[in-house]
């Protein structure tokens, strides 16, 4: 079945730019999660969503980052005048309750460089 | 957070054999544990998990062990093959009692399998 999609995988932008990145989760996935990955490190958490509601925002670096998922399925996040420190790979994941654990679905990513 | 740079502990074992790869975590409340593998240029694939009231679980030609007295987790890959090769992530999920399941990635071990 189809998996989390993720685009654009690429996006090079300009310092000062804005970017929009954009994920489709699984259908019927519940939660929605972003993540930051720097390059030869792991994932680091940014921001959830359960349905339409943002519930956690805790591990968004700045206020120039800002996560939406107005329908409850597709999600954007928006990073707002574009610093090089933001290059890094933006995950999605998504994931469907079950017994209170979820196993999170991860998508490709979009690679961002700011430069 | 948990990141070590650019230099990632590498793992290097001949076809065939078994690898074993480590993982250290960091919170003693954490219940819930995955294992993901992440291919250059893909987002990180779900192996295998276990819940903290198991000291192992088998899969496929996998096998995780989890002791929680010194908090360590290790990833064992039987008969390791050239598709192998990637980076290794555990993550564990912190148990605040909050909504979030969000995931705290490990340092990431970069399996390397020689034919």
């Amino acid at each position: 079945g189809a998996g989390v999609s993720q685009s654009p995988r690429y996006k090079v932008a300009k310092r000062g730019q804005d970017v929009a990145l954009r994920c489709d989760p699984i259908s019927g996935h519940v939660s929605l999660f972003w993540y930051q990955q720097a390059l030869g490190q792991g994932p680091e958490f940014l921001t959830y969503f359960q349905n339409e509601a943002q519930l956690d925002k805790s591990g968004l670096p700045s206020d120039r980052f800002f996560a939406e998922r107005p329908e409850g399925s597709v999600s954007t996040l928006k990073i707002q005048r574009t610093q090089q420190e933001d290059s890094a790979v933006y995950l999605c994941a998504s994931s469907l309750p079950d017994r209170g654990q979820e196993t999170q679905y991860f998508g490709p990513g979009t690679r961002l460089l700011v430069l | 957070g948990e990141s070590v740079g650019l230099h990632l502990p590498t793992l290097s074992v001949q076809e065939g054999d078994n690898s074993i790869i480590n993982c250290a975590y960091s919170n003693s409340a954490s219940d819930y544990f995955i294992w993901y593998k992440q291919e250059s240029g893909k987002g990180p694939q779900f192996i295998i998990d276990i819940r903290s009231n198991m000291d192992k679980r088998q899969g496929q030609r996998v096998t995780v062990l989890l002791n929680k007295t010194v908090k360590h987790l290790s990833l064992q890959i039987a008969a390791t093959q050239p598709g192998d090769s990637a980076v290794y992530f555990c993550a564990e999920t912190p148990n605040y009692g909050g909504a979030t399941n969000k995931l705290i990635f490990g340092t990431g071990t970069l399996l390397a399998v020689q034919p």
